[in-house]
């Protein structure tokens, strides 16, 4: 199955300034998916990302606030813009693994601290 | 009403017994269902994915899905303090125009020893 390498692993960051993500596959990927996962909470979709095409954003998250590039087959970036306490979570990409029944496969994590 | 249901827990089971997880779902046109594990501070990670009214064994774990009651179970036999994880339900909904799983909030599972 595919793998993600996504950094950074963690980050603390002061409020107000912006944090950029990033995802790298090692297979060509038709879409990836950004989630996020709060303190304690499971995961929620944030946007998803198709190569050539804005992202579409779930309700709720808008492109101002976690812009997200989608360059090639094989990456990925998304910004956290203007953080907030609110923001501290944990971000995660994901890739189907296989064929679309064999699930979805998640980067490690970037673990946010907003102070 | 919430597209997939799980109890939060803590399910608590003695070392060598069966965990028997639990997850309803709101879309009756939902096809493919998802267990994922979730040590804590790492990603979720795919146990199992079935997609057909039934049973699925997969060594130490059975899936099992009812269609016509809207739900899918994880068993996870001979438990092992290893096993102590959050479980996660997830489905791909019918409904939505591209392929978006949606998750459960998750069942935490304490193996004690």
């Amino acid at each position: 199955s595919a793998v993600i390498s996504q950094k950074p692993s963690r980050d603390i960051c002061q409020r107000g300034t912006s944090l950029t993500i990033q995802c790298q596959v090692d297979s060509q990927v038709t879409m990836m998916f950004w989630y996020r996962q709060q303190p304690g909470q499971s995961l929620t979709l944030i946007a998803t990302a198709n190569q050539g095409s804005e992202a579409t954003y779930e309700s709720g998250f808008v492109i101002d606030k976690f812009p997200i590039s989608r360059p090639n087959l094989t990456f990925s970036t998304l910004t956290v813009s203007n953080m907030s306490p609110e923001d501290s979570s944990i971000y995660l990409c994901s890739v189907e693994a296989g064929q679309l029944n064999y699930g979805y496969t998640f980067g490690s994590g970037t673990r946010l601290t907003v102070v | 009403q919430k597209e997939v249901e799980q109890n939060s827990g803590p399910l608590s089971v003695p070392e060598g017994a069966i965990a028997s997880l639990n997850c309803t779902y709101s879309d009756r046109g939902s096809q493919s269902f998802f267990w994922y594990r979730q040590y804590s501070g790492k990603s979720p990670e795919l146990i199992m994915f079935i997609y057909s009214n039934g049973d699925k064994e997969d060594g130490r774990f059975t899936a099992q899905l009812n269609k016509a009651s809207q739900y899918v179970s994880l068993l996870i036999r001979d438990s092992q303090p290893s096993d102590s994880a959050t479980y996660l339900c997830a489905l791909l909904p019918m409904k939505t125009s591209y392929d978006k799983v949606i998750f459960g909030p998750g069942t935490s599972l304490s193996v004690i020893p």
